[in-house]
């Protein structure tokens, strides 16, 4: 089977930066997605590794290591509206997504 | 403006009387999806379609089950809710089986009675 963890929890501060962490085991996966969703809200894709290394959109960028089995999510210039929580998910070679835990992030001013 | 539309956005049933939830898409997509998210937790699949071929999870129990008459339209239907299916339910889809990104409806909120 495949199975992902992320903290559960991450605060820091209006215009601060955050690394949001995800290691996974897995048999096979094409890539991993992050998405984001406020509360009573749909998650919405933000980024997607299918190779090693760094991914950059704007404020948010995403990191994968296959050898680490270990990927994370770079949000700069935090603002107020950036609180949500943030979800890993990976699509494994039998083409289902499984999606981690989510980490609740919270923005302080 | 093309978009995943999910109605109604909230569905009150009674315990055992069957429900069925209902998608339509504007963006052509060839695949979607369905997923159950129950508070705090992550969304986990019930189903998927790439076009017309159906994939059923391993784990999605048998009360649940899908249809997808056409491109545009995919329903889910629960034939006997217990209080335990009472979730947020979403559908999204994707351009073609290749495709990472996915779309997400807004949801439709179950509570079982």
């Amino acid at each position: 089977g495949q199975s992902l963890e992320q903290p559960s929890e991450v605060t820091a501060v209006e215009g601060a930066i955050v690394q949001i962490n995800c290691t996974y085991q897995t048999s096979g996966f094409y890539g991993l997605s992050w998405y984001q969703q406020h509360d009573g809200g749909a998650p919405t894709f933000l980024s997607y590794n299918a190779l090693d290394g760094l991914e950059e959109t704007g404020r948010f960028s995403s990191f994968l290591s296959r050898s680490d089995s270990y990927g994370y999510l770079l949000l700069q210039e935090l603002q107020m509206k950036d609180s949500a929580s943030y979800f890993c998910a990976l699509r494994n070679y039998g083409q289902n997504f499984v999606f981690g835990p989510g980490t609740r992030l919270s923005v302080l001013p | 403006d093309a978009m995943v539309i999910q109605n109604p956005r909230y569905q009150v049933t009674q315990f055992g009387k069957p429900v069925t939830l209902s998608c339509s898409q504007t963006l052509n997509h060839n695949v979607m999806y369905w997923y159950q998210q129950k508070s705090s937790q992550a969304p986990k699949l019930l189903f998927h379609y790439y076009d017309k071929d159906f994939n059923n999870e391993a784990d999605t129990p048998d009360n649940f089950q899908s249809r997808r008459p056409n491109t545009s339209f995919c329903f889910l239907d629960i034939r006997s809710p217990g209080l335990g299916d009472a979730a947020m339910y979403l559908c999204a889809t994707s351009p073609s089986a290749g495709q990472e990104t996915q779309y997400f409806g807004p949801g439709t909120r179950l509570l079982v009675l």
